[in-house]
């Protein structure tokens, strides 16, 4: 499958620990995209990564969540102290050109 | 800051019927408009991408319209099946940034 992976699919955790998701974007694509759904929204933007440089990053990104993308290949989100609120589906996504964002499945964080 | 609205929010039709959503969003600051198809336990799938007013694109069943000047997108499905059950999501780019602007999405459901 030459598709986008993320990794973990499902992870619980309790309130208070730090979690650390990855993403494997499609290989030859530059650019990669952090989203997260939280229930009943649609997908909101966190962050954008071209090649290693992280480039745009959103407001909801508050200083308990990074996001990394070492030498441009993967990129993980690391969410610390994590809150209920973070309950979310984590979606990434990949592109080569800035049209078309190529998905993963996501994966989805349930805090306790 | 994009706003995209969709309608309806969820929708059963009959295996056999004809169907359409509609997406809305201000027609400044518009650069493309993207349809995605995402069923449950599985990644986003890109339907369509779409730039000038008037553009319509169809890829089977699917098909669907963009005017820019009124600030709204249709996406239609002809004949629907049971593997047409998704949620259908339209999300935005703006001109001078990469990120996606989504809207809340239109479940759709299938009845055999």
């Amino acid at each position: 499958d030459t598709g986008v992976s993320q990794d973990p699919r499902h992870k619980i955790t309790k309130r208070g620990q730090n979690v650390t998701f990855r993403c494997d974007p499609i290989s030859e694509h530059n650019r990669l995209y952090w989203y997260r759904q939280t229930l009943g929204q649609g997908p909101e933007f966190l962050t954008y990564f071209q090649n290693e440089a992280q480039l745009e990053k959103s407001r909801l990104l508050s200083d308990r969540f990074s996001a990394e993308r070492p030498k441009g290949s993967f990129s993980t989100l690391e969410i610390q102290r994590t809150e209920q609120g973070d309950s979310a589906m984590y979606l990434c996504a990949s592109s080569l050109t800035p049209y078309e964002q190529y998905f993963g499945p996501g994966t989805r964080l349930t805090v306790t | 800051i994009l706003n995209v609205e969709q309608s309806p929010q969820s929708l059963h039709v009959q295996e056999g019927d004809s169907t359409n959503f509609t997406c809305s969003f201000p027609s400044s600051n518009f650069y493309a408009l993207h349809w995605y198809r995402w069923e449950t336990a599985k990644s986003p799938e890109a339907l369509f991408v779409m730039t000038l007013n008037g553009d319509e694109k169809k890829k089977g069943r699917i098909s669907a319209t963009l005017n820019t000047k009124e600030g709204y997108s249709y996406l239609y499905i002809k004949g629907s099946q049971p593997e047409d059950s998704a949620t259908y999501l339209c999300a935005l780019s703006g001109a001078g940034s990469y990120q996606l602007t989504f809207g809340k999405g239109t479940k759709l459901s299938v009845i055999p």
